[in-house]
């Protein structure tokens, strides 16, 4: 059971290049997340999607775009890399709220922007 | 402004005593909060969570105190072993049973249990 699946693990930037980081989940999970970790931040919402076709801007939004792909895929763009969006990005994926089920999170994609 | 506040960035134990971890919360709304325990290079992992109508919940080596009027949790891990070695992050919510859980997590409290 894979769980929450992101690719890729690491990745290099120059400034003003674009990407797309992917989140692939297998546990048949409504909505799904992205969030970025930094030193002494703890981790922050960019966006959500409560459920397919549905996207919301979290806590830390500009600079990216999201698109749910289908219920397993929530893709995380970068339009135009800045420096200050190096960081590590979780994506996660939880079932409905009212039935307890947490947020399960891949092991991350450590970015760097030159 | 930081809603939710781990003021411990680290914390050193002996194993088999207890490690306390402690959390605050600056926003009323929130009704419902969770640990997460990470190890390096791994994503955040589930251990506990607590409901506001609790003030103590309770998984075998891990107990979650919440004192609402102080806007306080703690997470004990009685005993503590060398594998809780990890950065633990305290997480709120609010709206709990919404389509959408949108966690505000903490900034993190580094834990070293020595052998």
């Amino acid at each position: 059971n894979a769980g929450v699946t992101q690719t890729p693990k690491f990745q290099v930037l120059k400034t003003g290049q674009s990407m797309t980081l992917q989140c692939a989940q297998d546990m048949n999970h409504n909505s799904m997340y992205w969030y970025r970790q930094d030193p002494g931040m703890g981790l922050r919402l960019i966006y959500y999607s409560a459920s397919e076709g549905t996207t919301d801007k979290g806590e830390v939004p500009n600079g990216y775009n999201v698109s749910r792909l289908n219920k397993r895929e929530f893709s995380l763009r970068l339009e135009s890399a800045a420096p200050s969006q190096t960081s590590v990005y979780f994506c996660a994926s939880s079932g409905l709220g009212y039935i307890n089920q947490p947020q399960h999170f891949g092991d991350g994609t450590r970015l760097s922007i030159l | 402004d930081q809603q939710v506040k781990q003021n411990s960035p680290s914390l050193s134990v002996q194993e088999g005593r207890i490690s306390i971890l402690n959390c605050d919360y600056t926003n009323s709304m929130f009704d419902y909060f969770l640990w997460y325990k990470k190890y390096p290079a791994e994503g955040p992992t589930f251990l506990i969570s607590i409901s506001s109508i609790k003030d103590k919940n309770e998984d075998g080596r891990f107990t979650v105190f919440l004192n609402k009027s102080a806007k306080h949790l703690s997470l004990h891990i009685v005993p503590s072993q060398p594998g809780d070695s990890a950065v633990y992050f305290c997480a709120a919510l609010s709206n709990y049973g919404g389509a959408t859980n949108k966690l505000i997590f903490g900034t993190g409290t580094l834990l070293a249990v020595q052998p």
